[in-house]
C-alpha cells in the first residue's frame, strides 16, 4: 500500500540549512507536498512539486525530486526559530489531489 | 476571510455523547475531506466526499459519518465517543489540482 516515511527529528543551529528528506511508494502520483504545522496550529502548505520536475525553488526553500528513487527532500536556507515547526511530505493518492498520504512529521528544532 | 472554516476549535466532551463538528468551505470546491491527527501527530485520511461520492478509509468506525448539507459544508458526526476517539480533526477542501486547503482543526477531548 501507499506508505511516506520521514525521519521524526531534525536539529540545527539558526543560519544553518534544513534538509528533511522524505520516501513515498506511489510512483502515480501527480504531486508531492510539503506541508508545515506550528504547533497548536493548522497545516499550512509550503510547496509543492509536480512529478515530472527535479527541482523548485521558492525563496528559501528548496525542493528535489528523485523520482528514480521515489525520494523528496525540503531544503530551507538560513533557517530560523521561526522555521521550528513539524513538517510533513505529502503525496496524493491516485487521481485525487486533495487525497494525501502523509508522513509521521518531522519535528525541525532551530537552536539560536 | 478564512478559506476553511471548522467549529468549534475545542470540544471535551464524556465518553458515549454523540458529537458533531462543523466544516465550511468558501473556496467553491467540489471536494472536501476530513483527516485524523493523533497524539502522535500522525495524520490519517478519514473521508473524501464530493457530490457525487464518499470514500470512506476502510479503518474509520462506522460511529464516524460525514453529512454535506450542501457543496459548501461537510459535517462530522461521531455517535457513542470514546477515550481513542480524542484527537485533532481537520477538515479540507480541493479544487482537485494541486493542493488541500485546511482548516486550523477542532481538538477532540473525550473524558
Amino acid at each position: 500500500g501507499e506508505d511516506v516515511e520521514q525521519s521524526l527529528f531534525l536539529s540545527v543551529r539558526e543560519g544553518d540549512s534544513s534538509v528533511i528528506n522524505c520516501t513515498y511508494t506511489d510512483s502515480s502520483s501527480t504531486y508531492l507536498y510539503w506541508y508545515k504545522q506550528e504547533p497548536g496550529a493548522g497545516l499550512q502548505l509550503l510547496t509543492y512539486i509536480f512529478s515530472n520536475m527535479d527541482m523548485k525553488q521558492d525563496q528559501r526553500l528548496t525542493v528535489l525530486l528523485n523520482k528514480k528513487d521515489k525520494h523528496l527532500s525540503l531544503r530551507i536556507a538560513d533557517t530560523q526559530t521561526g522555521d521550528s515547526a513539524i513538517y510533513f511530505c505529502a503525496e496524493s493518492m491516485g487521481g485525487s489531489q486533495g487525497n494525501l498520504i502523509f508522513g509521521k512529521g518531522t519535528k525541525l528544532s532551530v537552536k539560536p | 476571510d478564512t478559506a476553511v472554516s471548522q467549529t468549534p476549535k475545542y470540544l471535551v466532551t464524556q465518553m458515549g455523547n454523540d458529537k458533531s463538528i462543523k466544516c465550511e468551505q468558501n473556496l467553491g470546491h467540489d471536494t472536501m475531506y476530513w483527516y485524523k491527527q493523533d497524539s502522535k501527530k500522525f495524520l490519517k485520511i478519514m473521508f473524501s466526499y464530493n457530490n457525487k461520492e464518499l470514500i470512506i478509509n476502510e479503518t474509520v468506525p462506522n460511529r464516524f459519518s460525514p453529512k454535506s448539507p450542501d457543496k459548501a459544508h461537510l459535517n462530522l458526526h461521531i455517535n457513542s465517543l470514546e477515550l481513542g476517539d480524542s484527537a485533532v480533526y481537520f477538515c479540507a477542501s480541493s479544487p482537485g489540482r494541486f493542493e488541500a486547503f485546511f482548516g486550523q482543526g477542532t481538538r477532540l477531548t473525550v473524558v
